[in-house]
């Protein structure tokens, strides 16, 4: 069955250093995987997506997150945190390359000054 | 480009009121279209989803229904509101590549 993991459920940064939000996830095959962020009181929205194409997949807003096969990992990282940076980042998969999306827990990220 | 609307913004309702929440996506023809609700420190419930006007899958028994009158309209209702419908309610399109848009929320808080 598809699913997703988020490992860690809060993570905690400060301002100007490296983000590294953790995903792994469980396919039996290729999947379409994506990360969204989500604003206190706002709509999600679609940081990157990974479909087949180049492993190492660049996103919006300095994110970018590597698909690794051998890992089953699809990680978001950032090298430089921004107190905007400041919310709930979801890790999705397509439940078999359909409609049906598969969403993580939840991250919540907080930069501190 | 493709802009997707929710409104109201936000809501406040009685139990057994009526409810009914409005989405619309323009910049898209036929897009499929689904409506989620996001309960205060939990995940995205998908509630229903729409092919095409007048075809609506359901996820979740409930008292909600949604219906689709026009290609790029989605709406969400019900006859008599409970307590547990309270929550952050969200209407998406899919793009390409199954990712799916969403718009910026109806926040439903039944009293």
């Amino acid at each position: 069955a598809q699913s997703v993991t988020q490992l860690d459920s809060h993570v905690s940064v400060s301002e100007g250093t490296p983000v590294l939000l953790r995903c792994n996830y469980s396919s039996s095959y290729s999947p379409s995987l994506f990360w969204y962020v989500q604003h206190p009181n706002k709509g999600l929205q679609l940081l990157l997506k990974y479909t087949s194409a180049a492993t190492l997949v660049k996103g919006i807003n300095g994110f970018e997150a590597e698909f690794k096969k051998s890992e089953t990992s699809f990680h978001l990282t950032k090298p430089s945190a921004h107190m905007s940076d400041a919310a709930e980042y979801f890790c999705v998969v397509s439940y078999y390359n359909t409609d049906k999306l598969i969403f993580g827990t939840g991250t919540r990220l907080q930069v501190f000054p | 480009s493709q802009t997707i609307h929710q409104w109201p913004a936000t809501l406040v309702q009685p139990v057994g009121s009526p409810l009914s929440l409005e989405c619309t996506v323009e910049g898209t023809s036929n897009p499929n279209l689904y409506w989620y609700r996001q309960a205060a420190g939990r995940g995205l419930q998908l509630l229903f989803y729409s092919v095409g006007i007048g075809q609506i899958s359901s996820e979740v028994p409930q008292n909600l229904s949604a219906s689709r009158p026009q290609d790029r309209q989605f709406i969400l209702s019900s006859k008599k509101l409970l307590l547990s419908d309270s929550g952050f309610y969200l209407c998406a399109w899919r793009g390409s590549s199954y990712e799916q848009y969403f718009g910026p929320g109806t926040r439903l808080t039944v009293t």
